[in-house]
């Protein structure tokens, strides 16, 4: 089975901007989260899709935002790019739950100048 | 508020036994698993307990005492590729969001 896929990998964005990335969750896999993981902090949950719901949702300010497709694929969205965005970004897919077996993709590694 | 404490870093040699201690502070508990992340690498599942005990997965175990708030991982035979950073994650409740803590950094060294 091709495990957890995210694209693009890395990304160097401008303050003000705005990125999209995206997640394909294992196949079968129905929840997927999202998670921002910086040196200091760990990883912090974003939000979570299910069923192109959004089910459990994260301590991150309206500029972050997200998205599921019918085929489970997700997207994620930050608006208006501050410096203190740079992170990787982990999306997670599990079968049913957040609570489920959590399987991570390789991460988008963003750089906001 | 919620919160996991866990060392920053630990050390260690080839061969020998280490234990990485985790404390958590959670409004409630469903279960702590424990996540492995080599350097570049996506994170990736090594257990989970949900009750009290000691789950073993080859030179790795994981505990849970819930009355103490409080789990470890423990990995034997510790060998050069065990170097990387190790996560304990609660869930408060099924179906919730994994809280992680901000894990720790285990070197091995020869």
């Amino acid at each position: 089975k091709a495990g957890v896929t995210q694209t693009p990998r890395y990304l160097i964005k401008t303050r003000g901007q705005q990125v999209t990335l995206s997640c394909s969750p294992i196949s079968g896999h129905r929840s997927v989260s999202w998670y921002q993981q910086t040196p200091g902090q760990g990883l912090q949950f974003l939000f979570e899709y299910f069923s192109e719901t959004q089910r459990n949702k994260g301590n991150f300010p309206g500029r972050f935002s997200g998205r599921q497709f019918s085929n489970s694929r997700s997207e994620m969205n930050v608006s208006t790019l501050e410096l203190g965005d740079s992170a990787l970004y982990l999306c997670a897919s599990s079968l049913l739950t957040a609570t489920d077996t959590q399987y991570f993709g390789p991460g988008t590694r963003l750089t906001v100048l | 508020g919620q919160s996991l404490e866990q060392p920053s870093e630990v050390t260690a040699v080839e061969g020998a036994i280490v234990q990485i201690n985790c404390t958590y502070q959670t409004s409630g508990f469903y279960g702590l698993s424990w996540y492995q992340q080599h350097d570049g690498g996506a994170p990736t599942f090594l257990s989970y307990n949900a009750l009290d005990g000691l789950e073993e997965t080859g030179r790795f175990s994981s505990f849970l005492s819930r009355s103490d708030s409080y789990g470890y991982l423990l990995l034997q035979e510790l060998q050069m590729k065990d170097s990387a950073s190790y996560f304990c994650a609660v869930s408060n409740q099924a179906g919730t969001a994994l809280i992680f803590g901000k894990g720790t950094t285990l070197s091995v060294s020869s």
